[in-house]
């Protein structure tokens, strides 16, 4: 089965840690993405990357670092330079060969950061 | 600057219909996505416009006008499963960036 995986489901972690989030897809596309999602806010773009070793920041890149040396793979690390880390955070994809762009999204990380 | 607005929350009936309004204004538009997230879970897919006019998928239909910047999800019988946030989405670029809104969230009661 063809799909986007994120783990873990659920994250704890103490202020002034950083941690890594990881996003992982077997769908063989270019494109990824990491969204951050607040209550009652809409995605807001982290990073995206439209191919291997590229990446640019999307709105509100503050405090997160990324990498993209496998087309397969794109973790986000949240820094301790980021205020306010505890969110929930999505990671997607999309295929450029689609006409629509259609972006595919995994089943999220909740990050809670105490 | 970009801006989609969306409204916060709709309260329907189980049978009843129910339609979501966008409004957008971008620097560019390459196609509106609707997308459905319930609580806690991954948006997934329902619709894309890029051209104007009403496109039907089932219970589900999206409509779309460019010159007003305004796009309209509609959905029918509705049931207790569709109770979720619903999400616009602009595709403001050459390819796959997107805009999203805040969401409205649909509650279907019995």
């Amino acid at each position: 089965d063809g799909g986007i995986t994120q783990s873990p489901k659920y994250l704890f972690r103490k202020e002034g840690q950083n941690v890594t989030l990881s996003c992982e897809q077997n769908l063989n596309h270019d494109a990824m993405y990491w969204y951050r999602q607040d209550p009652g806010q809409g995605l807001r773009l982290i990073y995206y990357s439209q191919i291997v070793n590229d990446f640019q920041k999307g709105d509100i890149a503050e405090g997160y670092s990324v990498s993209r040396e496998k087309k397969e793979s794109f973790p986000l690390t949240v820094t301790s330079a980021q205020k306010n880390p505890t969110a929930f955070y999505l990671c997607a994809s999309s295929n450029p060969d689609s006409r629509r762009y259609e972006q595919y999204f995994g089943p999220g990380t909740r990050l809670t950061v105490t | 600057g970009q801006n989609i607005d969306q409204p916060t929350e709709m309260t329907a009936t189980e049978g009843a219909i129910v339609q979501i309004n966008c409004t957008y204004q971008t620097s560019g538009f390459n196609g509106l996505f609707w997308y459905q997230q319930h609580a806690g879970e991954a948006p997934t897919f329902l619709s894309y416009n890029v051209l104007d006019g009403l496109e039907e998928k089932g219970r589900f239909s999206s409509f779309l006008s460019r010159s007003k910047g305004y796009s309209y999800l509609l959905l029918k019988e509705l049931q207790m499963k569709d109770s979720a946030s619903y999400l616009c989405a602009v595709r403001d670029g050459s390819w796959g960036k997107l805009q999203f809104g805040a969401g409205t969230q649909v509650v279907v009661t019995p």
